[in-house]
Formats: C-alpha cells, sequence, structure tokens
C-alpha cells in the first residue's frame, strides 16, 4: 500500500498570503489529523476529520481550517500568513480513531517571509 | 490537560552502547502510548505502541518501552545503538477529547551515536 503522501513537499509564501496543503490518506483510511511542528514549540495538533466532518481541533486560531472529501483526501488552508506560521505541517491518517495508530506523511515545509 | 514530558532533549551516546530514552506523561485516565521516531527533511514514523496487555512492547530493530503505570512512564530503551539510530525520538499519549481521541507529542529527543 502506497503511504500517507502530501503535497506540496515545499513552499515559499509571503506575509499576508495564503495557503493549501494536500493530503492523501492510506488507502481504506477515513481518520486524517494535522499538525504543525515547530522548532520552538514542537509538535502541535491542528484538526482531525473523519468522514468528511472534524471530529477534534487543537488550539489555533481561526485563520487555520480544514476539510475532508469524500475520498477520504484532506486539504488544509492558512488565511492571511505570518511569520511564525513558517514550519513543518504533517498530516497523519488512520483506519479509524479505535485503531489509535496514526502513519504520517512526509511534510509540507511551509516558509512565510 | 494531558501532558507529555521527554526529560531530556539531547542524548549523545558511543555506538553499541546501551540507551534510555525517558517520557513521563500526567493523565489520570486510561491511555495509549507510542513512541516515534523522525530522520531528517522526514516525516513520523511508528517505533513502537502500548495499547493494552504486556507491558513491555518490542520493535522490530531492537527497541522496547516499558508501561509503568505507578510511575507514569514509558522509557525507550536499546541495549546496542547503531549508527543510523541517529534521529529524534518522540514520545506521544493518545487520550480522549471532546469526542474522539487526541495525540499528544512530547518535546522530542535527539539521539546521536558516535562513531
Amino acid at each position: 500500500k502506497a503511504g500517507v503522501t502530501q503535497t506540496p513537499r515545499y513552499l515559499i509564501k509571503t506575509r499576508g498570503q495564503q495557503v493549501t496543503l494536500s493530503c492523501s490518506p492510506i488507502s481504506g483510511h477515513r481518520s486524517v489529523s494535522w499538525y504543525q511542528q515547530t522548532p520552538g514549540q514542537g509538535l502541535q495538533f491542528l484538526f482531525e476529520y473523519f468522514s468528511e466532518t472534524q471530529r477534534n481541533k487543537g488550539n489555533f486560531p481561526g485563520r487555520f481550517s480544514g476539510r475532508q472529501f469524500s475520498n477520504s483526501r484532506s486539504e488544509m488552508n492558512v488565511s492571511t500568513l505570518e511569520l511564525g506560521d513558517s514550519a513543518l505541517y504533517l498530516c497523519a491518517s488512520s483506519l479509524d480513531q479505535s485503531t489509535d495508530t496514526q502513519y504520517f506523511g512526509p511534510g509540507t515545509r511551509l516558509t512565510v517571509l | 490537560a494531558q501532558s507529555v514530558t521527554q526529560l531530556d532533549s539531547q542524548v549523545p551516546v558511543f555506538e553499541e552502547a546501551p540507551v534510555e530514552l525517558r517520557c513521563n506523561y500526567s493523565s489520570s485516565v486510561s491511555v495509549y502510548l507510542f513512541w516515534y521516531v523522525q530522520y531528517p527533511n522526514q516525516g513520523l514514523q511508528l517505533l513502537l505502541k502500548y495499547l493494552s496487555g504486556s507491558t513491555l512492547v518490542e520493535s522490530i530493530n531492537g527497541f522496547e518501552a516499558e508501561f509503568n503505570k505507578s510511575q507514569t512512564s514509558f522509557h525507550l530503551r536499546k541495549p546496542s545503538v547503531h549508527i543510523s539510530d541517529t534521529a529524534e525520538y518522540f514520545c506521544a499519549v493518545s487520550i480522549y477529547s471532546g469526542s474522539a481521541r487526541q495525540l499528544t507529542f512530547g518535546s522530542g529527543t535527539q539521539l546521536t551515536v558516535l562513531p
């Protein structure tokens, strides 16, 4: 089975712009979670989608949003980018919540200038 | 709220020496525990997990971790490390938050294996 894929792998944006990141889960997985990883804050949970519904949300401002499609692919969007949004954004998928094993993609490295 | 503490941010160790990476968590409810490894410029890979049953869990590459409920710890050990084990290691705890389980990570431990 193919692993979790994320596109693009690298992205450079300027302050004030918006960005959309994409995640394709492992085939058959219905849960997709997003995390932000920075040197200062470490790995922080953004949100989790299951069957196109957001089931859980971390402590991030409303500029961070996401959605999940019927094929379980997920996108996250960050509007009005700030310098502090520069990070590695990781997506993880799991079969469903009961298995609790999340498989991670390689991440999208976002740099905000 | 749950939290995960990885007591050492950096652990240098010589090749073929034993290593222990420490992890403590705080939670009053039942938890699932995980260790993930991250190599440079890559995502996280699951190393091992504790869901229930035997408190000693092992990975295919020689790592093991023991769940200690009384000490709320889940330390990772390897009896003999290799250069290729150099990576960052993250301990994580999964607990119900609202309607679903949420994974909370520690701050990570950079393991550097020296020749």
